[in-house]
C-alpha cells in the first residue's frame, strides 16, 4: 500500500521562505508531485519529480530522495496568495494492473500572515 | 481550451436519494479519474477509466457507488441509495496517458468539483 505523510498545517510570514516535508513510503514508485489547492477550489499542478534532486520553478522549487522516501515543497519571497493546502502525491505501478494511479497525503494548509 | 467539465458544482439531497454527478474530461485526455475529498481523509481515489475500460475500482466504498464512461467524453459517477457520510467533494480529473509506459510529466488536471451534501 501507500503511507504518506505531510504536516497538518504551517505558518509564515510573507516574504519568508518555508519548507514543506513529504514522507512516503510505496512499493512501486513512479513519481511525485505537489499540488496546490486553495479553498474550496480544485487542486491544480506544481511540480513533479522522478529523479532525485530538486526542480525549480520560478518562486517553487520541489526536492525528491528516493531512498530516504523523502520530497520537500520549497516556496521562496511567500506572497499572502501563497495560502492554501499543498498535496503531496505519489504515483504507484504497483496497483493491480499497473494503473499508475496518484495517491494524495492529506495535504498541509499554509497560512501566510503579513 | 476548456478545463474539466463537472457538474452540478452543488448538490443538496436526502439520504436514500439517487445522487449522479457528471463530468466531461479534457479533449484528447484517455484516463479520466474520479476522486473524494473529505476533511477526515483528505483526497481518494475512487476510481480510474482508461480509454473508457475501468481499470481499478478498488477506491470505490461500496456497491452503492458505481461509475460508467460510455463514451470519450462523458463519464458518470452514481450513488444510490446516498448516505449523509457520502457527504463530501467528488473532483474529477483527466490526463493525456501513452507515451512512456506510466512515465513522464502527465499530471492530472482537476476539475473544480461537485460539493455533495447528503442530509
Amino acid at each position: 500500500g501507500q503511507n504518506i505523510d505531510q504536516p497538518t498545517e504551517m505558518t509564515a510570514t510573507e516574504g519568508a521562505i518555508v519548507q514543506i516535508n513529504c514522507t512516503y513510503q510505496t512499493s512501486g514508485f513512479n513519481g511525485l508531485f505537489w499540488y496546490q489547492q486553495h479553498a474550496g477550489e480544485a487542486p491544480t499542478f506544481l511540480s513533479y519529480n522522478v529523479l532525485d534532486g530538486l526542480e525549480e520553478k520560478g518562486r517553487f522549487s520541489s526536492f525528491l530522495s528516493r531512498s530516504k522516501g523523502y520530497s520537500y515543497l520549497l516556496l521562496k519571497e511567500l506572497q499572502m496568495k501563497d495560502s492554501a493546502s499543498y498535496l503531496c502525491a505519489v504515483r504507484d505501478r504497483s496497483p493491480p494492473g499497473g494503473a499508475n494511479n496518484l495517491f494524495f497525503g492529506t495535504g498541509t494548509r499554509l497560512t501566510v500572515i503579513p | 481550451d476548456a478545463g474539466v467539465i463537472q457538474s452540478p458544482r452543488h448538490e443538496v439531497t436526502e439520504m436514500g436519494q439517487e445522487v449522479t454527478l457528471r463530468c466531461k474530461p479534457i479533449s484528447g485526455h484517455n484516463s479520466l479519474f474520479w476522486y473524494r475529498q473529505t476533511m477526515m481523509r483528505g483526497l481518494e481515489l475512487l476510481i480510474y477509466f482508461n480509454n473508457n475500460v475501468p481499470i481499478d475500482d478498488s477506491g470505490m466504498p461500496e456497491d452503492r457507488f458505481s461509475a460508467k464512461m460510455p463514451n470519450a467524453s462523458f463519464s458518470t459517477l452514481k450513488i444510490q441509495p446516498s448516505e449523509p457520510r457520502d457527504s463530501a467533494v467528488y473532483f474529477c480529473a483527466s490526463r493525456r496517458s501513452g507515451g512512456l509506459a506510466g512515465g513522464g510529466e502527465e499530471t492530472q488536471y482537476f476539475g473544480p468539483g461537485t460539493r455533495l451534501l447528503v442530509l
